[in-house]
Formats: C-alpha cells, sequence, structure tokens
C-alpha cells in the first residue's frame, strides 16, 4: 500500500521562500507529483519527478530522493495567490492512478 | 482545448433518489479517473478506466455505485440510491498515459449534496 505525509498547514510571507514537505511508503511506484488546489476549485498539476533530484518550473521547484523516501516543492517569491492547498502523490509501480498524500494549507501573509 | 468538463458542478438530492454525474475527458487522453474529496477521507480514487475500459473499481464504496464510459469522450458515475454519507466533491480527471501518469488534469467538479 501506500501512505503519504504532510504537514497539515503552513504560513508563510509574501516574498518569501517555503518548502513544503512529503515522506512517504510505498512498494513501488514511478514518481512523485504535486497538485495545487485552491479553495472551491478543483487539483492543478504543478510538478513531477520521476528521478532523483531537482526539477524546476519558474517559482515552484520539487525535489525527490527516493533513498530517503522523500520529496518536497519549493515555492519562490510567494505571491498571495499561493495561498491554496498543495498535495503530493505517487503513481503505483504496475497501476496509473494517483494515490494523494493529506494536503498541506500555505497561507501567504502580507 | 476545453479541459474535462464536469455535469452538473452543483447537485443538492434527497436519500434514496439516483444521481448520475457527467464527464467528458480531454480529447486525445487515453484515461479516465473518478476521485471523491472528503474533509474526512481527503481526495480518494474510485475508479479509473484506461482506453474506456474499467481498470481498477476498487476504490467504488459499494455497489450503489456504478461507472461506465461508453465512449472516448464520456463516462458517467451513477449513485443509487443516493446516502447522506455520499456528500462530496467529485472529479473527474484524465490524462494521456495509460500506466504511470503523473500528470493528471481535473475537471471543475460536481459538489453533491444528499439531504
Amino acid at each position: 500500500g501506500q501512505s503519504l505525509e504532510q504537514p497539515s498547514e503552513v504560513t508563510a510571507v509574501e516574498g518569501a521562500i517555503v518548502q513544503i514537505n512529503c515522506t512517504y511508503q510505498t512498494s513501488g511506484f514511478y514518481g512523485l507529483s504535486w497538485y495545487q488546489q485552491h479553495d472551491g476549485g478543483a487539483p492543478t498539476f504543478l510538478s513531477y519527478n520521476a528521478l532523483d533530484g531537482l526539477e524546476e518550473t519558474g517559482r515552484f521547484s520539487s525535489f525527490l530522493s527516493r533513498s530517503d523516501s522523500y520529496g518536497y516543492l519549493l515555492l519562490q517569491e510567494l505571491q498571495m495567490k499561493d495561498s491554496a492547498s498543495y498535495f503530493c502523490a505517487v503513481s503505483p509501480r504496475g497501476a496509473n492512478n494517483l494515490f494523494f498524500g493529506t494536503g498541506t494549507r500555505l497561507t501567504v501573509i502580507p | 482545448d476545453a479541459g474535462v468538463i464536469q455535469s452538473p458542478r452543483h447537485e443538492v438530492t434527497e436519500m434514496g433518489q439516483e444521481v448520475t454525474l457527467r464527464c467528458k475527458p480531454i480529447s486525445g487522453h487515453n484515461s479516465l479517473f473518478w476521485y471523491r474529496q472528503t474533509m474526512m477521507r481527503g481526495l480518494e480514487l474510485l475508479i479509473y478506466f484506461n482506453n474506456n475500459v474499467p481498470i481498477d473499481d476498487s476504490g467504488m464504496p459499494e455497489d450503489r455505485f456504478s461507472a461506465k464510459m461508453p465512449n472516448a469522450s464520456f463516462s458517467t458515475l451513477k449513485i443509487q440510491p443516493s446516502e447522506p454519507r455520499d456528500s462530496a466533491v467529485y472529479f473527474c480527471a484524465s490524462t494521456v498515459r495509460t500506466s504511470g501518469s503523473l500528470e493528471q488534469y481535473f475537471g471543475p467538479g460536481t459538489r453533491l449534496t444528499v439531504t
């Protein structure tokens, strides 16, 4: 089975950098994804790591270390519109679905 | 592209009634997923299809739930009879890949309230 743990809430200041961690237990997976969800909205794909290391997409970066069963999402130059919930997810080996973590609610304050 | 389309966006129904949720995936996508989101259980997979064929329905709560995908551009999720505990937001998502998909595209969701 799969389990993914994330902090439930994070607060950060506008313009700052924030890191959202995700630790996981899985019997095998293709990679780790990150999704953003604003209140009342749908999950939106941000980034994924199929291999270990850092992937950068604009202000967002994602990191994966399979040996440590750990990943994180890094958000730089925080903006108020970044206030949302962020989910990590794995795609289990042999399947095509995503298994989502519990989500981290990010609040950006002025 | 219009993205994944779901209807209705909101549904309020009484316990015992039949509910049908509809989804049109992105054209050219080969896999379709139905997820349910609640505060208690988070975002959980109900069922997914590859090339219109159901692959994994282990997340379907019970026999009251059924899903079909008669063609590549349409899928339905039916609840009969509905119960108050079925109240949730139901998302449909699609992707090109048929294995190891890490990038999925979600529809706006259907907010279901069963009274």
